[in-house]
């Protein structure tokens, strides 16, 4: 159990372009979603929590016009990424939590590369 | 202030042997709760072991156990009978009270190289 989906696993694109990236809880509610960064050989740093039906929080420096997300229902989170910069290539990574749990599950990730 | 400390950026281990893993933190909240996870190189975060502030008891799942010592506010990983495919980056994380959101702060992670 506890398997968080997350799509595209990888992405290119343009610079200016907007990028969709979408996160699933395939097993369980998921009432918190995270969205983090990570770049290379670094640890991970999180962006925003979102909870269901609600705004997302995000953290200090984190652009909200520029990193949109939505948690528009109990097993879907979507980030996206516009007018995406060569600046803004990294590995994003979910994680869901249920409510009254501790534990966050992780998806497997999304490498953005932008041109 | 960083509030989870990994001191070993890089550890080597002989397979079939026992190996720790450090972690401190730093935390004010008497309600929190310690993670580690395992990112290989594909990149995905596999959840390992988890040890709440208030269990007396340290975690063990398998062959991963964590040694909680909370007046030290230490949250040592230990991985028994060490195997090749161990090999990966290990973060410890803290999850703190509700005013945080439940978010994880993580540490820096170390890499663990299991060799023949």
């Amino acid at each position: 159990g506890a398997v968080v989906s997350q799509h595209p696993s990888w992405v290119i694109c343009k610079s200016g372009t907007s990028v969709k990236i979408e996160c699933r809880s395939l097993d369980f509610q998921a009432t918190t979603m995270f969205w983090y960064r990570q770049f290379p050989k670094q640890s991970l740093m999180l962006m925003a929590t979102s909870n269901e039906g609600s705004k997302a929080t995000y953290e200090q420096g984190v652009e909200k016009d520029k990193f949109l997300i939505n948690h528009a229902s109990l097993t879907l989170s979507t980030l996206t990424v516009t007018s995406a910069h060569p600046e803004d290539s990294s590995f994003y990574i979910c994680s869901a939590k249920a409510e009254r749990t501790d534990t966050q599950y992780f998806g497997p990730g999304t490498r953005l590369t932008v041109l | 202030a960083q509030k989870i400390t990994q001191t070993q950026p890089g550890m080597f281990v002989q397979e079939k042997e026992a190996v720790t893993l450090d972690c401190t933190y730093d935390t004010s909240d008497q309600s929190y709760g310690l993670f580690w996870y395992k990112q290989p190189s594909s990149g995905e975060m596999i959840f390992l072991i988890y040890q709440g502030s208030y269990d007396e008891q340290n975690a063990t799942e398998g062959r991963y156990s964590l040694n909680f010592q909370k007046a030290r506010k230490s949250a040592n990983l230990v991985i028994s009978a060490s195997q090749l495919g161990d090999s990966a980056m290990y973060f410890c994380a803290m999850r703190e009270g509700p005013d945080s959101g439940y978010a994880l702060n993580f540490g820096k992670g170390t890499s663990l190289l299991v060799t023949p």
